[in-house]
C-alpha cells in the first residue's frame, strides 16, 4: 500500500474534464514538489506535472497540476481517447528519505 | 536531443547480481541526475536510487543493502547493481534523468529483467 494514495480508477466520455487525487501528508506532499506521469502500457511513464503546476515543453495545457495542503490534483480536459492511461503521482518523502509514488489511477474514457 | 538506453541480461538467476547500464546521449546529464526507477508486472512504480552527475548516490533505504548506482562519464554511462536478487525483484527496469525533485523528464523505453531459476 503506497503512501500516497490515488484513487485505482476514473472514467469520464470524451470531451469531459476528470480530477485525479493524490492524498499524502505533511512529511511528503505538505513540504514538498509533486509531479505527475502519464504511462500508456507497455512504454514508459511520461513526465506530465512538475513542482506542482508546471508544465514541460511539449504538454498541452489541458493538462494541468494543482496542490493544497497534504493533496495534490491532476486535471485533464476536453478528454480524448488517446488519454487512457494510468497516471502516477510522485514526491519526495522527508520522513523516509525516500522518492514514493502512489499506486496509479486508470482513466478509462468511456 | 536527450537520449537514454537501458541495456543488459533479461534474466538472472535467484540469489545473484542484477547489472544493467544506461547509456545516454553526449551531455545530457551534466548538471543532472541519472535515476533507476522499477515497475513489477502489473504493479506501480519503484524508485531505486539517483546518482548525481558528480558522483553522489541516494538510494532507497528498502534496496540500500543490496543497491550500488555508478557513473562512467567517459562512456556515458550510469549502472545498476542490485545483489542477491529473488524473485520479487522481477520487474522492468528504467533510467531516467532528474535535472531536480521528482522531475524525471527523460525515461529509457524500460528493460524486463526476470529472476528465475
Amino acid at each position: 500500500q503506497s503512501v500516497l494514495t490515488q484513487p485505482p480508477s476514473v472514467s469520464a466520455a470524451p470531451g469531459q474534464k476528470v480530477t485525479i487525487s493524490c492524498s499524502g501528508s505533511s512529511s511528503n506532499i505538505g513540504g514538498e514538489y509533486v509531479s505527475w506521469f502519464q504511462q500508456l502500457p507497455p512504454t514508459a511513464p511520461k513526465l506530465l506535472i512538475y513542482e506542482n503546476n508546471k508544465r514541460p515543453l511539449g504538454i498541452p495545457d489541458r493538462f494541468s497540476g494543482s496542490k493544497s495542503g497534504t493533496s495534490a490534483t491532476l486535471d485533464i480536459t476536453g478528454l480524448q481517447p488517446g488519454d487512457e492511461a494510468d497516471y502516477y503521482c510522485a514526491t519526495w518523502d522527508s520522513s523516509l528519505s525516500n522518492v514514493i509514488f502512489g499506486g496509479g489511477t486508470k482513466l478509462t474514457v468511456l | 536531443q536527450v537520449h537514454l538506453q537501458e541495456s543488459g541480461p533479461g534474466l538472472v538467476r535467484p540469489s545473484e547480481t542484477l547489472s544493467l547500464t544506461c547509456t545516454f546521449s553526449d551531455d545530457s546529464m551534466i548538471g543532472h541526475h541519472g535515476t533507476w526507477i522499477r515497475q513489477p508486472p502489473g504493479k506501480g512504480l519503484e524508485w531505486i536510487g539517483f546518482i548525481y552527475y558528480g558522483g553522489s548516490t541516494t538510494y532507497n533505504p528498502s534496496l540500500k543493502s543490496r543497491v550500488t548506482i555508478s557513473i562512467d562519464r567517459s562512456r556515458n554511462q550510469f549502472s545498476l547493481k542490485l545483489t542477491s536478487v529473488t524473485a520479487a525483484d522481477t520487474a522492468v527496469y528504467y533510467c531516467a534523468r532528474r535535472p531536480g525533485s521528482t522531475r524525471f523528464d527523460y525515461w529509457g523505453q524500460g528493460l524486463l529483467v526476470s529472476v528465475s531459476p
